[in-house]
C-alpha cells in the first residue's frame, strides 16, 4: 500500500514554543490530508482537512490559529502548534488519501514540558 | 450524531479462534468501507476494504462482510493470534467523500 511518513516521531518543547509537524505522501500525490489527535485510550478526533493550495477546513472546537496547518505540495502538509502548552501534548496522526484508500502516518508524540 | 458506530469498546478472544468485530452505521449513501488496525502510540494500518456493489471480501485470515439493508459490516479475523490484539476501527465513505470513522473496538487476542 502506500506510505505516509511523519517528522518527527516525537518531540519534547518547552510551554510558549511553537512546534512543526511534517507529513508526506511518499509514493503517491495527495490533493487532500488529514490531521487527527489522539488522547490516551481514546478514539482518532479529526482536527482538519488539508487541502493543496488552499486553506485548510478545521473541525468544530479546533482553534486555527492554533494549530497552523499548510499543504504547500501535493506531497507535503504541515501542522504546527503555536505557543504550545501542556494539554496540547497528545499524539498527532495525519493521512493522506490515494484513490479509495486512506492511509495514515506513524504518528508523533508531542510533550509539551 | 454518530454515523458509524462501534458499540463494542472491547472484545476478548481466545486465540485460535474467531474475532467478530462489528460496524454500524446510519448514512445510506455510505459505498465503501475500509478497516484499520492500531497499535498504540503508532498511526492506524489499512487492513481490508469492501465495496457496496460486494457483500464479502477476503484477505487471508481476514474477511469482511457487508449488510446493506443492516447498515451493518462486520469484520472476522480466523484463527485469531495474539499479534491481533489492536484497536479496529471501521471507516465509510460516501461517493469518494471523506471517511467517517467509528470510534474503535480493542481487541484483546488471549494465548
Amino acid at each position: 500500500g502506500a506510505v505516509v511518513s511523519q517528522h518527527p516521531s516525537w518531540v519534547i518543547c518547552k510551554s510558549g514554543t511553537s512546534v512543526k509537524i511534517e507529513c508526506r505522501s511518499l509514493d503517491f500525490q495527495a490533493t487532500t490530508m488529514f490531521w487527527y489527535r489522539q488522547f490516551p485510550k481514546q478514539s482518532l478526533m479529526l482536527m482538519a482537512t488539508s487541502n493543496e493550495g488552499s486553506k485548510a477546513t478545521y473541525e468544530q472546537g479546533v482553534e486555527k490559529d492554533k494549530f497552523l496547518i499548510n499543504h504547500a505540495s501535493l506531497t507535503l502538509s504541515t501542522l504546527t502548534v503555536t505557543s504550545a502548552h501542556p494539554e496540547d501534548s497528545s499524539f498527532y496522526i495525519c493521512s493522506a488519501r490515494d484513490f479509495d484508500t486512506q492511509y495514515f502516518g506513524p504518528g508523533t508524540r508531542l510533550t509539551v514540558l | 450524531d454518530q454515523q458509524v458506530k462501534q458499540n463494542s469498546p472491547s472484545l476478548s478472544v481466545q486465540e485460535g479462534r474467531i474475532s467478530i468485530l462489528n460496524c454500524d452505521y446510519t448514512n445510506s449513501m455510505f459505498d465503501y468501507f475500509l478497516w484499520y488496525k492500531k497499535y498504540p502510540a503508532e498511526g492506524p494500518t489499512f487492513l481490508i476494504s469492501i465495496s457496496s456493489i460486494k457483500d464479502k471480501n477476503e484477505d487471508g485470515r481476514f474477511t469482511v462482510f457487508l449488510n446493506k439493508s443492516a447498515k451493518h459490516l462486520s469484520l472476522h479475523i480466523v484463527p485469531s493470534q495474539p499479534g491481533d490484539s489492536a484497536v479496529y476501527f471501521c471507516a465509510a465513505s460516501a461517493g469518494g467523500q471523506n471517511f467517517v470513522f467509528g470510534p474503535g473496538t480493542r481487541l484483546s487476542v488471549l494465548p
